[in-house]
């Protein structure tokens, strides 16, 4: 079964203090890996898509990798607001309808 | 562009009574799905719909029910809610690509069930 597990659950920052976030995946087949950012009371919001291994994207201060078996966000010189949940998921090639949610990561900046 | 919407944005039911949920997209998107957000846990997955007039089981269908009569609405029902049953309900919309499908989120319903 497609399975996202996320860490950690909860991550506390300072300013400027640098740090990733990790969705380790297990899926038959990869159709795609998705980067969500959820705000309180609001709705994921979506940030990147991710295919292949080795693949990077990038977006003001984050950063998504991909590797066979996880995906890293990376903050660089986080600001408060960028705290927030983030969601990761994947979708299989079998089934391009179903995407699989890990829990997320709370990550609080503060100033 | 409004996106997706969702009605209503708060409701408190008592066990028993049912209710309908409405998504409304305006992205002329073809696919509309139905999640329940739960705390300590994923997105999980209703119902889906890949086009007008179909509708799919998703990772946890059962005491759902869901209807696409128009391809802008997709409408989430509970016929006999239970405390279970309290959660947020997220409606999304994405268009069929080669690649994978990015789906675009409403703003969220909040139940809760007596």
């Amino acid at each position: 079964e497609d399975q996202v597990t996320q860490s950690p659950e909860a991550l506390r920052l300072q300013e400027g203090e640098s740090s990733s976030l990790n969705c380790s995946y297990t899926v038959s087949g990869l159709r795609g890996l998705f980067w969500y950012r959820q705000d309180p009371g609001k709705g994921p919001e979506f940030l990147f898509t991710l295919y292949s291994a080795g693949e990077e994207k990038e977006k003001e201060r984050l950063k998504a990798t991909l590797t066979k078996k996880e995906s890293f966000l990376h903050i660089t010189a986080p600001k408060p607001e960028d705290s927030a949940t983030y969601l990761c998921a994947v979708q299989a090639v079998w089934n391009n309808n179903d995407m699989r949610f890990g829990a997320g990561t709370r990550l609080t900046v503060k100033p | 562009n409004a996106g997706v919407t969702q009605t209503p944005k708060f409701r408190v039911l008592k066990t028993g009574q049912s209710m309908t949920l409405l998504c409304a997209q305006d992205m002329n998107h073809e696919y509309m799905y139905w999640y329940r957000q739960d705390p300590g846990m994923g997105l999980r997955l209703i119902h889906y719909s890949v086009g007008e007039g179909t509708t799919a089981k998703g990772e946890v269908p059962d005491g759902y029910n869901v209807s696409r009569l128009k391809k802008q609405n997709f409408l989430l029902g509970l016929e006999s809610a239970a405390p279970s049953q309290t959660s947020v309900y997220f409606c999304a919309s994405s268009y069929p690509l080669r690649g994978a499908d990015t789906q675009y989120f409403g703003p969220g319903t909040r139940l809760t069930v007596l």
